[in-house]
């Protein structure tokens, strides 16, 4: 079974300062990836940033890096120069293999964490 | 490209009623999920298919039946509202990964189904 730890229910930032959202997992799937989505009061989900278990570096799309830590089985976002419009809720994600060695696709999420941008 | 779109966006049940909830993508995707989002519980999956005319229980599926009669089209039923599926409900698609774990998945807007 896969588990997505997300601790921090909240989390507050200055305008511009970085902020880091934590995420450990647990799964023993010899392949996993990780995901991170956000989730504005809108209520769509949209797509951040994707990490490999394989993956040697850390994987980054613009403002946004997955820290990861694979012997600590932890994936913590990381987004710099916070914006106003980051205010949201962010969910961690892992996708794993079936049995068979076959990834459906299926996610498990975490409990997400509601961060808020201060001006 | 619409992406994937739910029907109906909002909807209030009375205990006992039946309904479908539709969702449908047109970026050919082979593989659908419906998940269920609570407060401070996250996305959870209730059902998944991984090709039209198949189907397979996630986490969740107590209650709720699915049928994907069409490759672009999966369906989720209530047969029998309970207050306990009081939810916003998620439809999302991706493509089919074999071994990968990469693919995202893309989510419809939602839906919000209220059980009185």
């Amino acid at each position: 079974a896969q588990k997505i730890t997300q601790t921090q229910p909240g989390m507050f930032v200055q305008e511009k300062e970085a902020v880091t959202l934590d995420c450990t997992y647990d799964t023993s799937d010899p392949s996993y990836g990780l995901f991170w989505y956000k989730q504005p009061s809108s209520g769509e989900m949209i797509f951040l940033i994707y990490q490999g278990s394989y993956d040697q570096q850390n994987a980054t799309e613009g403002r946004y890096s997955l820290n990861f830590q694979k012997a600590r089985k932890s994936a913590n976002l990381v987004i710099s120069a916070s914006q106003l419009g980051d205010s949201a809720m962010y969910f961690c994600a892992m996708r794993g293999l079936d049995a068979g060695g076959t990834s459906y696709g299926k996610l498990t999420f975490g409990q997400g964490t509601i961060l808020t941008v201060h001006p | 490209n619409a992406g994937v779109t739910q029907t109906p966006k909002f909807r209030v049940l009375k205990t006992g009623q039946s309904m479908t909830l539709l969702c449908a993508q047109d970026m050919n995707h082979e593989y659908m999920y419906w998940y269920r989002q609570d407060p401070g519980m996250g996305l959870r999956l209730i059902h998944y298919s991984v090709g039209e005319g198949t189907t397979a229980k996630g986490e969740v599926p107590d209650g709720y039946n699915v049928s994907r009669l069409k490759k672009q089209n999966f369906l989720l039923g209530l047969e029998s509202a309970a207050p306990s599926q009081t939810s916003v409900y998620f439809c999302a698609s991706s493509y089919s990964t074999g071994a990968a774990t990469s693919y995202e998945q893309y989510f419809g807007p939602g839906t919000r189904l209220t059980v009185t």
